[in-house]
């Protein structure tokens, strides 16, 4: 059974400038989640999608968003980068009525 | 307000001895889910084991074993014979609520050294 796949695997760009992370859950999952792990501030829940609807969405500012498409894969996208947006975005996926959720490599985004 | 708590920054064990990573946890939901995560410095997050609020049993996976005492709101992660492949970040996390996770909020981790 193959994981969760994310991609890019690294990303860089400038301060201003949009970025879009990738995120395919496992085959069946249906829910996807996308966590921050910047340095220092630990992991951070970011958004919940389900079902292609939002579910829950974490202390983050507007220009943080996504969307889930009908085949259950998500876009991250973060509008306007700041330089304390350079993280690790990690992306999981959770079977409907489960409570685990299983986690991708991850995309490294630096903002220069 | 902090949720998971995890005390311990750092741990040293040597090969094939049992080390126990310390988790307290603070809820006022009756059903929770308390979950570890081992993460290589790679960056994945790798889950290792999983307890319920309700179960009774205390979860074993191999060598992995989670020490839940709910009236302390501890969940304790137990390695037995600890393996050089286990250095790696060890994170706690919770997630509340019935049904299907919803969001987990993790400890700051604790970074495990397995010397040789």
């Amino acid at each position: 059974e193959a994981g969760v796949t994310q991609s890019p695997t690294h990303l860089i760009k400038t301060r201003g400038q949009q970025a879009t992370l990738r995120c395919s859950p496992i085959s069946g999952h249906t829910s996807v989640y996308w966590y921050q792990q910047a340095l220092g501030l630990g992991l951070q829940f970011l958004l919940w999608y389900d079902e292609g609807e939002e579910r829950n969405r974490g202390n983050f500012p507007p220009r943080f968003s996504g969307r889930q498409f009908p085949n259950y894969s998500s876009e991250l996208n973060v509008n306007a980068l700041e330089l304390e947006d350079s993280a690790l975005y990690l992306c999981a996926s959770s079977l409907e009525g489960t409570e685990t959720q299983h986690f991708g490599p991850g995309t490294r985004l630096t903002v220069l | 307000a902090q949720k998971i708590t995890q005390t311990q920054p750092g741990m040293f064990v040597q090969e094939k001895e049992a080390v126990t990573l310390d988790c307290t946890y603070d809820t006022s939901d009756p059903s929770y889910g308390l979950f570890w995560y081992k993460q290589p410095s790679s960056g994945e997050m790798i889950f290792l084991i999983y307890q319920g609020s309700y179960d009774q049993q205390n979860a074993t996976e191999g060598r992995y074993s989670l020490n839940f005492q709910k009236a302390r709101k501890s969940a304790n992660l137990v390695i037995s014979a600890s393996q050089l492949g286990d250095s790696a970040m060890y994170f706690c996390a919770m997630d509340e609520g019935q049904g299907g996770s919803e969001k987990l909020v993790f400890g700051k981790g604790t970074k495990l050294t397995v010397n040789p």
